[in-house]
C-alpha cells in the first residue's frame, strides 16, 4: 500500500530536549515536505526536499532541521524544542516538485512543556 | 504579502444539497491550485486541482472554478453527503518547486 508514515504519532516533551520525528514514504517520491498545522493558521511549510541531499526552507523553518540522506526518509529534528513548537506536524511527498498530488502522512501531535 | 484565505470559516448544509466553499488568493502569479479535504485525526487528502490556464475542472461530484480576474477559487460539492463533513483547504503554488501556501480551512458540516 502506497503511504507516508510518521513516528511517533503523539509526543509530549519538555523544553530543550532534542527530538526527531521520522517520516518515510514507499512510493519512490522525489519530493518531500514538512508542515505544521495550527488553529486559524492552516498548514505552513517548514522545510522541503526536492531530492536526496537537497533541502530548502519553507515559510517557518526557525527552530527546525531536516536531512535527506535517503530518498524514502525525511526526518524532522527539533534540536531544542520550545512551547511555541507545540503543534500538529504533517509530512508529505510527491513524485516530482510540480506533481500535483501530495500524499500526506497521518500527522504527529507534539506538545512541548 | 501573498495569502490564501477563505471567506467562510464554517459551512452547514443539508444532506443532498450542493455545497460551495470559497477561497481568495492574492498572488496573481500563482499558477496552480489544489483543494484538500481533512477529516478529523487524518492528514489532508487531495480532492481536485486546477491550473491557471483553466477556468473550471470537474471531478466526481466536485467542481473547482477559478476566476483569475478577481483571484477567487471555489469548490462545489454536488449532493453533499455525511461523509463530506470535514475541513477543506485551498492551496496555491507559488513558483517552481512546491512552495504551497494553504488557507486556514473551512469546516463543512452536513446536517441530516
Amino acid at each position: 500500500e502506497a503511504q507516508v508514515t510518521q513516528n511517533p504519532r503523539y509526543l509530549i516533551t519538555v523544553t530543550g530536549k532534542k527530538l526527531t520525528v521520522t517520516c518515510s514514504q514507499n512510493m519512490n517520491h522525489e519530493y518531500m515536505s514538512w508542515y505544521r498545522q495550527d488553529p486559524g493558521l492552516g498548514l505552513r511549510q517548514i522545510y522541503y526536499s526536492m531530492n536526496v541531499e537537497v533541502t530548502d526552507k519553507g515559510d517557518v523553518p526557525e527552530g527546525y532541521k531536516v536531512s535527506r540522506k535517503e530518498k524514502r526518509n525525511f526526518p524532522l529534528i527539533l534540536e531544542s524544542p520550545s512551547p511555541n513548537q507545540t503543534s500538529l506536524y504533517f509530512c508529505a511527498s510527491s513524485l516530482w516538485p510540480n506533481e500535483e498530488t501530495q500524499y500526506f502522512g497521518p500527522g504527529t501531535r507534539l506538545l512541548v512543556l | 504579502g501573498e495569502s490564501v484565505g477563505l471567506h467562510l470559516p464554517t459551512l452547514s448544509v443539508q444532506e443532498g444539497d450542493n455545497s460551495i466553499i470559497n477561497c481568495a488568493y492574492s498572488n496573481s502569479a500563482s499558477d496552480y491550485f489544489i483543494w484538500y479535504k481533512q477529516e478529523s485525526g487524518k492528514g489532508p487528502q487531495f480532492i481536485i486541482d486546477i491550473r491557471s490556464n483553466m477556468d473550471k475542472r470537474q471531478g466526481q461530484r466536485v467542481t473547482v472554478l477559478l476566476n483569475k480576474t478577481v483571484k477567487h477559487l471555489s469548490l462545489q460539492i454536488a449532493a453533499t453527503q455525511p461523509g463530506d463533513s470535514a475541513v477543506y483547504f485551498c492551496a496555491e503554488k507559488i513558483g517552481y518547486g512546491q512552495n504551497f501556501v494553504f488557507g486556514p480551512g473551512t469546516r463543512l458540516s452536513v446536517l441530516p
